[in-house]
């Protein structure tokens, strides 16, 4: 079984571009969460999506957006660029039962300069 | 607001040695998780804890959950080198109604020959 994929893997950009990131979820995952990893903060909760809505949503600013397509694979995007936004973005799936556990991709290392 | 505090934040430790990592949090919660890090890398799922007592077990790594002091340990035995890593638990608010992990800021593990 696959796992999660993510892509780019790494993506340089400029201080006021945008950015969108990707993730396809393992088979039959419904849930996909997404989460920044920064030396600072630490692994931070960004959204969550399932069945193509939003269910949870942390406490970052709203030029981060998200979406989920019907076939699960979602996207995030990071509009207007901060030199803070710099950070590892990585992607989890889940298959949202009681027992299971969220199953992260390699992840994107983002890089504002 | 949940929060999830790790200790040892980093720990050196000599190969056959143990030790334990400890994971406590402020809000009630079943529902806990042991992920490792190598530089560089994702993370990758460990141990899922679903109810007080729980207690798992894979190779020199036993992790366990008491619900009611909202504890849980990571205890190593006989560390060996490629165990150096960082490992997070992270907490569940599922009941919330959707998946959200809160992470510990994680324990830098260093194994030295």
């Amino acid at each position: 079984k696959a796992g999660v994929t993510q892509t780019p893997r790494y993506l340089i950009k400029t201080r006021g571009q945008q950015v969108t990131l990707s993730c396809s979820p393992i088979s039959g995952h419904r849930s996909v969460s997404w989460y920044q990893q920064t030396p600072g903060q630490g692994l931070q909760f960004l959204f969550e999506y399932f069945s193509e809505t939003q269910r949870n949503k942390g406490n970052f600013p709203g030029r981060f957006s998200g979406r989920q397509f019907s076939n699960s694979r979602s996207e995030m995007n990071v509009s207007t660029l901060e030199l803070g936004d710099s950070a590892l973005y990585l992607c989890a799936s889940s298959s949202a039962t009681s027992t299971d556990t969220q199953y992260f991709g390699p992840g994107t290392r983002l890089t504002v300069l | 607001e949940l929060k999830v505090e790790q200790n040892p934040l980093f720990l050196s430790m000599q190969e056959g040695k143990n030790y334990t990592i400890y994971c406590n949090y402020s809000t009630t919660s079943d529902r806990l998780y042991w992920y490792r890090q190598d530089p560089g890398k994702s993370l990758e799922s460990l141990f899922v804890l679903l109810s007080n007592g729980a207690v798992k077990q894979e190779g020199r790594l036993m992790a366990s959950l008491d619900t009611k002091a909202r504890l849980s340990t990571l205890h190593i035995t006989a560390a060996v080198h490629d165990l150096s890593a960082t490992y997070f638990c992270a907490v569940d608010i599922r009941p919330s109604g959707s998946e959200k992990l809160v992470f510990g800021k994680g324990t830098k593990l260093t194994v030295n020959p």
